[in-house]
């Protein structure tokens, strides 16, 4: 079956604007992470959603970072004011649901950045 | 708060050499212990688990053993291929209220050359 799809792929934008990156998770699949990959790092946690609602979003560095997941499947993160700091690859996951047991599968990642 | 730390690279190694890249973490109880891989221009996939000490993980050739006495899971694998050549990335996973939440290293940049 198809894996987890994020849309765009590249996106580059220009300081103050705003962007949404989309996230498509594995069909089924009720819990849904958003990652952010910075140049040199390993991916770090921004958000989980367990179905609709955000379960845990104390990884979002301030409040111009947002996400939904309005119908409990495809979920947008959103980023307003874009500043040069939040050029990064934003990784989505999704696993069968939140238990720890469960393999989180990841998605290709966007690629944002911020000129 | 919890914390992996890994070798830093870029590793480079001919084929048929031997493996190893360190891995060691800082976590309260019992997390689960992770070796994420991500090949040339695709995202990242898991490789390997263990859940519990002294428990080996394994995939592919590659080996990870959980050493709760001394914080480590090392990978090694006894003789790469050119096709090994990717990014791999050490992660735990909490035990208790946050166990649905991932945290990684920076990631080791291995080239194998034929």
């Amino acid at each position: 079956g198809a894996g987890v799809s994020q849309t765009p792929s590249n996106k580059v934008t220009e300081k103050g604007k705003y962007v949404e990156l989309r996230c498509d998770p594995i069909s089924g699949h009720t819990a849904l992470y958003w990652y952010r990959q910075s140049l040199g790092q390993g991916p770090e946690f921004l958000i989980y959603f367990q179905g609709t609602g955000a379960a845990d979003d104390s990884g979002l560095p301030n409040d111009r970072f947002f996400a939904v997941r309005p119908e409990g499947s495809v979920s947008t993160l959103k980023i307003q004011r874009t500043e040069r700091g939040d050029s990064a690859v934003y990784l989505c996951a999704s696993s069968l649901n939140g238990r720890g047991g469960n393999e989180q599968f990841f998605g290709p990642g966007t690629r944002l950045t911020v000129l | 708060g919890d914390s992996v730390t890994q070798m830093e690279g870029p590793v480079t190694l001919s084929e048929e050499a031997f493996l190893t890249i360190n891995c060691t973490y800082t976590a309260t109880g019992y997390p689960s212990l992770f070796w994420y891989v991500q090949y040339p221009g695709e995202g990242l996939q898991l490789l390997l688990k263990a859940t519990k000490a002294d428990d080996k993980g394994s995939n592919k050739g590659f080996e990870a053993t959980y050493r709760k006495e001394t914080t480590s899971f090392h990978l090694e694998k006894g003789s790469v291929q050119v096709s090994d050549s990717a990014v791999y990335f050490c992660a735990l996973r909490a035990s208790g209220g946050s166990n649905y939440k991932l945290t990684f290293g920076k990631g080791t940049l291995l080239t194998v050359n034929p």
